[in-house]
């Protein structure tokens, strides 16, 4: 089964100054069809989780573009430019190509 | 209007069964694959169960396989999970969730994966 391993699992921020969320696998999740399916969610308390990013680097509608991810492989990243308040919540990261497993989670607090 | 709204939750004790259902519309369910995601109370999301479109292709996280049983009913465009032998640490939020990653959708290149989630339906299991 593959591992996702996010760090760090709390991360408090200043509003205005950037985030950064390392996610890493255990195997490649490239599919055999060349995409690579690494999502991000973003769950607020007391809400159902929203998708942020699909495909490592694809934002979702709607998403403010502070929100970027990158990376490749086995090892992604999230990174929020300036850090608003609605930002707050927590952030899985999630593998679809073998399956599905999500990361433990980080929470994004404000300092 | 797009949405999934899951049903059928409740207090059960352990070693009991438990089915839930999830209804869908607003989009082709019957070439869509679907997922049922789970959260434990104050904790973090477990994948437990995914289906293929056509029901042809399924698996488990290994901590529910050979209890709970997905399956789906395209013409109903309804989405189930069977709850069998249940145990206290099966309490939890069970979510609905369109996933066509890797191929679990008939069409598309796998952008729909993960993007429509219902609000949940909640199990606990208690003696």
């Amino acid at each position: 089964d593959v591992v996702m391993t996010q760090s760090p699992l709390s991360l408090p921020v200043n509003i205005g100054q950037p985030a950064s969320i390392s996610c890493k696998s255990s195997q490649s999740l490239v599919y055999k069809d060349g995409n690579t399916f690494l999502s991000w969610f973003l769950q607020r308390p007391g809400q159902s989780p929203r998708r942020l990013i699909y495909k490592v680097s694809k934002r979702d509608s709607g998403v403010p573009d502070r929100f970027s991810g990158s990376g490749s492989g086995t090892d992604f990243t999230l990174k929020i430019s300036r850090v608003e308040a609605e930002d707050v919540g927590v952030y899985y990261c999630l593998q679809g190509a073998h399956w599905r497993t999500f990361g433990q989670g980080t929470k994004v607090e404000i300092k | 209007e797009v949405q999934l709204v899951e049903s059928g939750g409740g207090v059960i004790r352990p070693g009991e069964s438990l089915r839930l259902s999830c209804a869908a519309s607003g989009f082709r369910f019957d070439g869509s694959g679907m997922s049922w995601v789970r959260q434990p109370p104050g904790k973090g999301l477990e994948w437990v169960s995914g289906i293929n479109w056509n029901g042809n292709s399924l698996d488990y996280s290994d901590s529910v396989r050979g209890r709970f049983i997905i399956s789906r009913d395209n013409a109903k465009n309804s989405l189930y999970l069977q709850l069998n032998n249940v145990r206290a640490e099966d309490t939890a939020l069970y979510y609905c969730v369109r996933d066509c990653s890797a191929g679990s959708c008939s069409s598309g290149n796998g952008d729909d994966a993960f993007d429509i989630w219902g609000q949940g339906t909640m199990v606990t299991v208690s003696s």
